[in-house]
C-alpha cells in the first residue's frame, strides 16, 4: 500500500506570495491532518480535515486555510507568506479523526520563503 | 502552553546499551499517547503508543511506560542500535466530545547512538 504522499517536496517563495501545499492520504484513510515544523517547536498542529469538513483547527492566522476533496485528497494554502512561515510542512492521514487511529506522515513540504 | 514537554533536546548512548527518552505532559485529559521517530527529510515514522489504562507496552526493543500520578511517560529502547540515532517525539491526545482527536507533540529528542 502506498504511504502518504506530499507536493513539492521543496518549495521557494517571497513574501506576500501565496503558495498551496498538496497531500494524498493512504489510500482509504479519510481523515488527513496537517502540521508545521519549525527548529525547537516540535509539531504544530494546522488542522485536520475529514469527508471534506474541517475537524479541527490549531492555533494559526487565518492565513493558513485548507481544503478537502471528495477523494480524500488535501490541499493547504498559506496567503500572504511571511519570513516566519519558512518551515517543514507535514501532512498526516489515517482511517478516522474519531479514534485512537494511528496517523501516517508523509515526507513534508520544504518551504523556504525569502 | 507547552502541553507536552521533552525536556532534553539530546541524548547519545553507546551501541548495545539502553536508551531512555523521556517525556512530561500538564493536561490530565490527554489518554493516548504514541511515540514517533523523525529522520532528517521524511516524515515522522509510529513507532509505539500506550493507552491511559495501561502502564506499560512494548514492541520488540522499544518499551513505552506510562506513569499518570506523575504525568510521565518515557520510552526505552534495548538495546540500542546505530539506526536508532533519530528525532524521538512524544505526542498526546485527549477525547474531546464533538471534535476529532488531535495530536499535541512535544519539541523533540536528538538520540544519537555511538557505535
Amino acid at each position: 500500500k502506498a504511504g502518504v504522499t506530499q507536493t513539492p517536496r521543496y518549495l521557494i517563495k517571497t513574501r506576500g506570495q501565496q503558495v498551496t501545499l498538496s497531500c494524498s492520504p493512504i489510500s482509504g484513510h479519510r481523515s488527513v491532518s496537517w502540521y508545521q515544523q519549525t527548529p525547537g517547536q516540535g509539531l504544530q498542529f494546522l488542522f485536520e480535515y475529514f469527508s471534506e469538513t474541517q475537524r479541527n483547527k490549531g492555533n494559526f492566522p487565518g492565513r493558513f486555510s485548507g481544503r478537502q476533496f471528495s477523494n480524500s485528497r488535501s490541499e493547504m494554502n498559506v496567503s500572504t507568506l511571511e519570513l516566519g512561515d519558512s518551515a517543514l510542512y507535514l501532512c498526516a492521514s489515517r482511517r478516522t479523526s474519531r479514534s485512537t487511529d494511528t496517523q501516517y506522515f508523509g515526507p513534508g513540504t520544504r518551504l523556504t520563503v525569502l | 502552553d507547552q502541553q507536552v514537554k521533552q525536556n532534553s533536546p539530546s541524548l547519545s548512548v553507546q551501541e548495545g546499551r539502553i536508551s531512555i527518552l523521556n517525556c512530561d505532559y500538564t493536561n490530565s485529559m490527554f489518554d493516548y499517547f504514541l511515540w514517533y521517530k523523525k529522520y532528517p527529510a521524511e516524515g515522522p515514522t509510529f513507532l509505539i503508543s500506550i493507552s491511559s489504562i495501561k502502564d506499560k507496552n512494548e514492541d520488540g526493543r522499544f518499551t513505552v511506560f506510562l506513569n499518570k500520578s506523575a504525568k510521565h511517560l518515557s520510552l526505552h529502547i534495548v538495546p540500542s542500535q546505530p539506526g536508532d540515532s533519530a528525532v524521538y517525539f512524544c505526542a498526546a491526545s485527549a477525547k474531546e466530545s464533538g471534535s476529532a482527536r488531535q495530536l499535541t507533540f512535544g519539541s523533540g529528542t536528538q538520540l544519537t547512538v555511538l557505535p
